[in-house]
Protein backbone atom coordinates (compact mmCIF):
# COMPACT_ATOMS: atom_id res chain seq x y z
CA UNK A 1 0.00 0.00 0.00
CA UNK A 2 0.79 3.52 -0.43
CA UNK A 3 3.62 4.95 2.42
CA UNK A 4 4.23 8.32 4.07
CA UNK A 5 4.42 10.90 1.18
CA UNK A 6 5.71 14.27 1.78
CA UNK A 7 5.95 17.52 -0.44
CA UNK A 8 7.53 19.06 -2.24
CA UNK A 9 10.81 16.92 -1.66
CA UNK A 10 13.11 19.81 -1.87
CA UNK A 11 12.23 23.43 -0.98
CA UNK A 12 15.04 26.38 -1.60
CA UNK A 13 13.62 29.95 -0.36
CA UNK A 14 15.07 33.41 0.76
CA UNK A 15 15.64 34.19 4.58
CA UNK A 16 12.48 35.73 6.04
CA UNK A 17 9.70 34.20 3.66
CA UNK A 18 7.00 31.42 5.06
CA UNK A 19 7.09 27.77 3.89
CA UNK A 20 4.91 25.34 4.15
CA UNK A 21 5.52 22.05 3.95
CA UNK A 22 3.02 18.73 3.50
CA UNK A 23 2.61 15.22 4.83
CA UNK A 24 -0.13 12.54 3.75
CA UNK A 25 0.10 9.93 6.20
CA UNK A 26 -1.31 6.62 5.83
CA UNK A 27 -4.53 6.10 5.80
CA UNK A 28 -6.58 5.09 9.03
CA UNK A 29 -3.21 5.75 11.06
CA UNK A 30 -4.36 8.34 13.83
CA UNK A 31 -1.00 9.02 15.15
CA UNK A 32 1.57 11.62 12.99
CA UNK A 33 4.36 13.35 14.07
CA UNK A 34 6.94 15.72 12.81
CA UNK A 35 10.75 15.66 13.08
CA UNK A 36 13.46 17.79 12.31
CA UNK A 37 16.99 16.36 11.45
CA UNK A 38 19.71 18.46 10.97
CA UNK A 39 22.91 17.51 8.60
CA UNK A 40 24.60 14.87 10.18
CA UNK A 41 22.49 15.30 13.47
CA UNK A 42 19.71 12.56 15.05
CA UNK A 43 15.63 13.57 15.27
CA UNK A 44 14.31 16.01 16.82
CA UNK A 45 10.71 15.99 17.51
CA UNK A 46 8.74 18.82 16.95
CA UNK A 47 5.25 18.07 17.13
CA UNK A 48 2.43 14.90 17.06
CA UNK A 49 -0.81 14.73 16.46
CA UNK A 50 -2.90 11.88 17.69
CA UNK A 51 -6.58 11.53 16.41
CA UNK A 52 -9.08 14.65 17.60
CA UNK A 53 -6.89 15.36 20.50
CA UNK A 54 -4.91 18.90 21.30
CA UNK A 55 -1.54 17.91 19.62
CA UNK A 56 1.58 17.93 21.49
CA UNK A 57 3.73 21.09 20.02
CA UNK A 58 6.54 21.08 22.78
CA UNK A 59 8.89 19.90 20.26
CA UNK A 60 8.36 23.28 18.19
CA UNK A 61 11.59 25.20 18.25
CA UNK A 62 9.71 28.61 17.85
CA UNK A 63 6.37 30.78 17.46
CA UNK A 64 7.69 30.70 13.92
CA UNK A 65 6.95 27.08 13.47
CA UNK A 66 3.09 25.73 13.25
CA UNK A 67 1.63 22.78 12.27
CA UNK A 68 -2.32 21.41 11.46
CA UNK A 69 -3.98 18.54 10.64
CA UNK A 70 -7.49 18.07 10.16
CA UNK A 71 -8.89 14.60 10.98
CA UNK A 72 -6.33 11.88 10.34
CA UNK A 73 -5.76 13.30 7.24
CA UNK A 74 -3.11 15.56 5.91
CA UNK A 75 -1.14 17.75 7.88
CA UNK A 76 1.16 21.10 7.12
CA UNK A 77 4.15 22.20 9.25
CA UNK A 78 4.33 26.21 8.37
CA UNK A 79 7.53 27.93 9.21
CA UNK A 80 7.25 31.93 9.41
CA UNK A 81 10.29 33.83 8.67
CA UNK A 82 12.57 31.41 7.58
CA UNK A 83 16.04 31.90 9.25
CA UNK A 84 19.46 29.70 8.28
CA UNK A 85 19.62 27.65 10.95
CA UNK A 86 16.00 26.07 9.77
CA UNK A 87 17.54 24.58 6.68
CA UNK A 88 17.39 20.70 7.52
CA UNK A 89 15.66 18.19 6.41
CA UNK A 90 11.76 17.76 7.71
CA UNK A 91 10.46 14.24 8.20
CA UNK A 92 7.07 13.17 9.06
CA UNK A 93 5.89 10.22 10.30
CA UNK A 94 2.38 8.42 11.16
CA UNK A 95 1.15 5.41 13.02
CA UNK A 96 -1.50 3.24 13.92
CA UNK A 97 -2.67 4.04 17.97
CA UNK A 98 -0.60 1.46 20.13
CA UNK A 99 0.24 1.17 23.41
CA UNK A 100 3.20 -1.35 23.10
CA UNK A 101 4.66 -0.43 19.38
CA UNK A 102 7.01 2.15 18.69
CA UNK A 103 6.63 1.33 14.64
CA UNK A 104 6.00 4.49 13.11
CA UNK A 105 6.57 4.90 9.59
CA UNK A 106 8.39 7.88 7.63
CA UNK A 107 7.94 10.04 4.90
CA UNK A 108 11.24 10.60 2.70
CA UNK A 109 11.64 14.26 3.97
CA UNK A 110 11.29 17.81 2.57
CA UNK A 111 14.90 19.13 2.64
CA UNK A 112 14.61 22.94 3.43
CA UNK A 113 17.77 24.81 2.48
CA UNK A 114 17.38 28.66 3.64
CA UNK A 115 19.74 31.06 1.54
CA UNK B 1 12.48 8.69 28.44
CA UNK B 2 15.18 6.73 29.13
CA UNK B 3 18.68 7.96 27.71
CA UNK B 4 20.51 5.50 25.31
CA UNK B 5 24.49 5.53 24.42
CA UNK B 6 25.48 3.67 21.43
CA UNK B 7 28.91 3.94 19.39
CA UNK B 8 29.19 6.61 17.06
CA UNK B 9 30.44 4.18 14.18
CA UNK B 10 31.02 0.84 13.36
CA UNK B 11 33.24 -1.25 10.16
CA UNK B 12 32.67 -4.74 9.29
CA UNK B 13 33.44 -6.92 6.61
CA UNK B 14 30.55 -8.12 3.84
CA UNK B 15 29.68 -11.80 5.02
CA UNK B 16 29.96 -10.98 8.43
CA UNK B 17 27.58 -10.69 11.88
CA UNK B 18 27.40 -7.26 12.94
CA UNK B 19 26.56 -6.64 16.63
CA UNK B 20 25.75 -3.02 17.85
CA UNK B 21 25.07 -2.31 21.79
CA UNK B 22 23.71 0.13 22.86
CA UNK B 23 23.17 1.21 27.03
CA UNK B 24 19.83 2.12 28.50
CA UNK B 25 21.03 1.86 32.05
CA UNK B 26 17.66 4.15 32.87
CA UNK B 27 15.37 2.04 31.01
CA UNK B 28 11.47 1.92 33.15
CA UNK B 29 9.63 -1.36 33.88
CA UNK B 30 6.93 -0.82 30.99
CA UNK B 31 9.59 0.56 28.49
CA UNK B 32 9.92 -1.47 25.05
CA UNK B 33 13.69 -1.17 23.02
CA UNK B 34 13.68 -0.10 19.54
CA UNK B 35 15.48 -0.15 16.69
CA UNK B 36 15.50 2.07 14.05
CA UNK B 37 17.68 1.81 10.52
CA UNK B 38 17.98 5.27 8.24
CA UNK B 39 19.87 5.22 4.87
CA UNK B 40 21.03 8.54 3.50
CA UNK B 41 18.59 11.02 2.46
CA UNK B 42 15.68 8.38 3.59
CA UNK B 43 13.30 8.82 6.73
CA UNK B 44 14.02 5.81 9.25
CA UNK B 45 12.68 2.77 9.05
CA UNK B 46 11.66 0.55 12.17
CA UNK B 47 13.66 -2.99 11.83
CA UNK B 48 12.97 -4.74 14.98
CA UNK B 49 11.38 -4.24 18.58
CA UNK B 50 11.63 -6.33 22.09
CA UNK B 51 11.11 -5.92 25.58
CA UNK B 52 13.04 -9.12 26.92
CA UNK B 53 15.09 -12.33 26.00
CA UNK B 54 15.44 -12.54 22.25
CA UNK B 55 13.53 -11.41 19.35
CA UNK B 56 14.04 -12.86 16.02
CA UNK B 57 12.69 -11.36 12.80
CA UNK B 58 13.89 -11.36 9.09
CA UNK B 59 15.90 -8.48 9.12
CA UNK B 60 17.84 -8.89 12.61
CA UNK B 61 17.77 -10.33 16.04
CA UNK B 62 17.54 -8.05 19.11
CA UNK B 63 19.30 -9.03 22.63
CA UNK B 64 18.52 -8.24 25.74
CA UNK B 65 19.55 -9.45 29.17
CA UNK B 66 17.78 -9.38 32.25
CA UNK B 67 18.52 -6.56 33.59
CA UNK B 68 17.15 -4.64 30.42
CA UNK B 69 20.31 -2.08 30.91
CA UNK B 70 21.39 -2.81 27.32
CA UNK B 71 20.44 -4.50 24.21
CA UNK B 72 22.43 -5.96 21.11
CA UNK B 73 20.98 -5.47 17.27
CA UNK B 74 22.39 -8.58 15.17
CA UNK B 75 22.42 -8.30 11.16
CA UNK B 76 23.45 -11.59 10.14
CA UNK B 77 25.56 -11.73 7.19
CA UNK B 78 25.52 -7.77 6.57
CA UNK B 79 26.09 -6.31 2.88
CA UNK B 80 26.70 -3.50 1.30
CA UNK B 81 23.49 -2.51 0.69
CA UNK B 82 23.14 -2.71 4.84
CA UNK B 83 25.58 0.36 5.00
CA UNK B 84 23.29 2.52 7.12
CA UNK B 85 22.95 4.66 10.32
CA UNK B 86 21.29 2.85 13.20
CA UNK B 87 18.98 4.07 16.21
CA UNK B 88 18.41 2.29 19.43
CA UNK B 89 15.03 4.27 21.39
CA UNK B 90 13.42 2.99 25.14
CA UNK B 91 10.17 4.10 25.85
CA UNK B 92 6.74 3.13 26.12
CA UNK B 93 4.73 2.59 23.19
CA UNK B 94 1.79 5.61 22.55
CA UNK B 95 2.22 6.67 25.86
CA UNK B 96 5.67 8.25 25.02
CA UNK B 97 5.57 9.09 21.43
CA UNK B 98 8.45 11.66 22.04
CA UNK B 99 10.91 9.72 20.09
CA UNK B 100 14.36 10.56 21.24
CA UNK B 101 17.09 9.55 18.32
CA UNK B 102 20.32 10.12 19.15
CA UNK B 103 23.05 10.26 16.54
CA UNK B 104 22.83 6.46 15.98
CA UNK B 105 25.67 4.08 14.89
CA UNK B 106 26.96 4.98 11.43
CA UNK B 107 27.41 1.22 10.05
CA UNK B 108 29.82 1.38 7.02
CA UNK B 109 29.87 -2.26 5.01
CA UNK B 110 33.52 -3.10 3.16
CA UNK B 111 33.06 -5.01 0.29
Amino acid sequence: GAGVSQSPSNKVTEKGKDVELRCDPISGHTALYWYRQRLGQGLEFLIYFQGNSAPDKSGLPSDRFSAERTGESVSTLTIQRTQQEDSAVYLCASSPYSEETYEQYFGPGTRLTVT
Amino acid sequence: LAKTTQPISMDSYEGQEVNITCSHNNIATNDYITWYQQFPSQGPRFIIQGYKTKVTNEVASLFIPADRKSSTLSLPRVSLSDTAVYYCLVGSGAGSYQLTFGKGTKLSVIP
